[in-house]
């Protein structure tokens, strides 16, 4: 069963303007984390944001937001005032407790920023 | 130059070679991971060192891939008998892995790139 999901394989936005990337995630264990990873053109794989699932508010980094809902299971990423340079992969993934630490990812979502 | 590194940065071999992929990680980072990156596709988890051992290697797809770090520190991934499905970017991550908390960031180097003719 696909772990974490999301059904953007591309978006497009204008700079300055807000962008909201989906995930779903499916997990029955109570305790994860969830997070955000840019990866470029160059391949390396960028941290942007983290979730716990007992955290109460959303986590917020800069521009980046995440939109947690955690009975529905998503956890959408949110990107204010979009930038040229934002222009890249957006991966989603989840980390179980008692999974060891590895972590489990989408498959993708590619946004373009547009001027 | 304090992030995590991996050479080569490509790699083009024949199919039935062997190839080694070598990634350093972040000085003082216990936790080291190997994850595979197919075209189109989200990182696949292949395996999870702590320290020297290797804590979880339930992703690595059969026995021709094999992962070392017999220092707690370097890892080399290792591929036998090479075929095509193996081409993709190999990345390599550590984490300070203190364990607990959910929150450990991994830090991922640049990957390699495999091609197998």
């Amino acid at each position: 069963a696909q772990k974490i999901t999301q059904t953007q394989p591309g978006m497009f936005v204008q700079e300055k303007e807000a962008v909201t990337l989906d995930c779903t995630y499916d997990t029955s264990d109570p305790s994860y984390g969830l997070f955000w990873y840019k990866q470029p053109s160059s391949g390396e794989m960028i941290f942007l944001i983290y979730q716990g699932s007992y955290d109460q508010q959303n986590a917020t980094e800069g521009r980046y937001s995440l939109n947690f809902q955690k009975a529905r299971k998503s956890a959408n990423l949110v990107i204010s005032a979009s930038q040229l340079g934002d222009s890249a992969m957006y991966f989603c993934a989840m980390r179980e407790e008692g999974n060891t630490d590895k972590l489990i990812f989408g498959t993708g979502t590619r946004l373009q920023v547009f001027p | 130059g304090a992030g995590v590194s991996q050479t080569p940065s490509n790699k083009v071999t024949e199919k039935g070679k062997y190839v080694e992929l070598r990634c350093d990680p972040i000085s003082g980072h216990t936790a080291l991971y190997w994850y595979r990156q197919s075209l189109g596709q989200g990182p696949e988890f292949l395996i999870y060192f702590q320290g020297t051992g290797a804590a979880d290697d339930s992703g690595l797809p059969n026995d021709r891939f094999f992962a070392v770090r017999p220092e707690g520190s370097v890892s080399t991934l290792k591929i036998q008998r090479t075929e095509r499905g193996d081409s993709a970017v190999y990345l390599c991550a550590s984490s300070s892995g203190t364990g607990g908390g959910f929150d450990n960031e991994q830090f991922f180097g640049p990957g390699t790139r495999l091609t197998v003719l």
